[in-house]
């Protein structure tokens, strides 16, 4: 059964500083992995997607990657603002047939000014 | 622009009442999925719908029902059956197919569901 592990849960950081968000997952057959970010109050927005065939990708000051024989993606945030502040989820799709994602339970990130 | 609406914001719920949580998307998705949200836990599924007339139970399905009438709408009825309502509730949704499959879910702000 897979699932899906962030640690820490939360994490603080004074501004400008560059970070790295870690998810893990026990099944290394996924068919792709999603981050997100999660206002409080609000739904969740996607940030990246990581296709099972890619390595990374890129958006703004945001890169993930993804290593799916040691099961570990990590999302790198550059040169951290306070409007980073949010909770971060990932997420893994086990197939292409699947329609069942398995969430982290997320990274709840200050960044302080 | 595109995407996914969710009514109301915030719900009460009286002892032995149904409510009903709804959820419109006109990103002509075929997939559409609702989640349950516990503080310090990650997201549940409780029902997904990979097709108009068709749906499918998640992990936590048990006290909720739904339907799927039309491709844009797929609501949520939270019944008295579910002792524990009180949470916050995503609606998602997602292409499907070859293509469909690699894109990423799209959510809804969310409905935050109390017991009065």
């Amino acid at each position: 059964k897979q699932e899906v592990t962030q640690i820490p849960a939360a994490l603080s950081v004074p501004e400008g500083e560059n970070l790295v968000l870690n998810c893990s997952f026990t099944d290394s057959a996924i068919y792709n992995l999603q981050w997100f970010r999660q206002d409080p109050g609000k739904g969740l927005t996607s940030l990246l997607l990581i296709q099972s065939s890619q390595r990374e990708q890129t958006s703004g000051r945001l890169n993930a990657s993804l290593d799916k024989s040691s099961g570990r993606s990590t999302l790198y945030i550059a040169a951290s603002q306070p409007g980073d502040s949010a909770t971060y989820l990932c997420a893994v799709k086990p197939g292409p047939g699947t329609y069942k994602y398995i969430f982290g339970t997320g990274t709840r990130l200050k960044v302080l000014a | 622009d595109g995407g996914i609406t969710q009514s109301p914001k915030y719900l009460f719920r009286k002892e032995g009442q149904n409510v009903t949580l709804s959820c419109e998307q006109n990103l002509n998705h075929d997939a559409m999925y609702w989640y349950r949200q516990d503080p310090g836990q990650g997201l549940r599924l409780i029902y997904y719908s990979q097709i108009v007339n068709d749906f499918q139970k998640g992990d936590i399905a048990e006290g909720y029902s739904v339907s799927r009438e039309k491709k844009e709408s797929f609501p949520l009825t939270v019944t008295s059956a579910q002792k524990n309502p009180t949470a916050f509730y995503l609606c998602a949704s997602t292409g499907t197919g070859e293509r469909g499959s690699n894109q990423p879910q799209h959510f809804g702000d969310g409905t935050r569901l109390s017991i009065l």
